[in-house]
């Protein structure tokens, strides 16, 4: 069975940075291509990135400002944010891709950024 | 990076069937996911007409010109949801629909 678990959601105020981490379980992860979505609270989704074995990308909303890395060895995929708006506040959803869509999704992790 | 467009709401009687329109595609990536309250998005449509396993085949989909579609047949209580779409923007972007609210009567 294919698991996603994401931790790291926090309240934070703007501005700061904040780290959430992925574990995957299930499925075999070395180079698989990933994905960041989220959803701001009582609206729809987002794609916010891309990775791959040779590729990351962004929406243009976070670029510059999120990064998203991996650790194979690890089974992690993580997602570093900095300088987090208000804008920003979300349920992030660790997802995997296959054929050009989501297949497996975590249950979220929710961050919030608020003074 | 512009958003799909979808209706906001939809809605059906049992039994019935209802489509769901998905305008901007711009690839033929394209996917359909249904979420309940409170749940995680359910993949339920990729590649425009592929079903994954486990979807019931009351689920179809269909693409012409820029405009995708959902088409769920012989409607079910539990298929209403907030459902959306996405699609392939070009060099690993995705972009959604803002989703449609599907309400079984």
């Amino acid at each position: 069975e294919v698991q996603l678990v994401e931790s790291g959601g926090a309240l934070v105020q703007p501005g700061g940075s904040l780290k959430l981490s992925c574990v995957i379980s299930g499925l075999t992860f070395s180079g698989g291509p990933m994905n960041w979505v989220r959803q701001a609270p009582g609206k729809g989704l987002e794609w916010v990135s891309h990775i791959d074995s040779s590729r990351t990308t962004y929406a243009d909303s976070v670029k510059g400002r999120f990064t998203t890395s991996r650790d194979t060895a690890r089974n992690s995929l993580y997602l570093q944010m900095h300088s987090l708006r208000v804008e920003d506040t979300a349920v992030y959803y660790c997802v995997t891709d296959n054929h050009w869509a989501f297949d497996y999704w975590g249950q979220g992790t929710l961050v919030t950024v608020s003074s | 990076q512009s958003a799909l467009t979808q209706p906001p709401f939809a809605s059906g009687s049992p039994g019935q069937s209802v489509t769901i329109s998905c305008t901007g595609t711009t690839s033929n990536h394209v996917s359909w996911y249904q979420q309940h309250p409170g749940e995680a998005p359910k993949l339920m449509i990729f590649d425009v007409t592929e079903r994954p396993s486990g979807v019931p085949d009351r689920f179809s989909g269909s693409k012409s010109g820029s405009t995708a579609s959902l088409t769920v047949s012989g409607l079910q209580a539990e298929d209403e949801a907030i459902y959306y779409c996405t699609s392939s923007a070009g060099d690993f972007i995705w972009v959604f629909g803002g989703g449609t609210k599907l309400t079984v009567l």
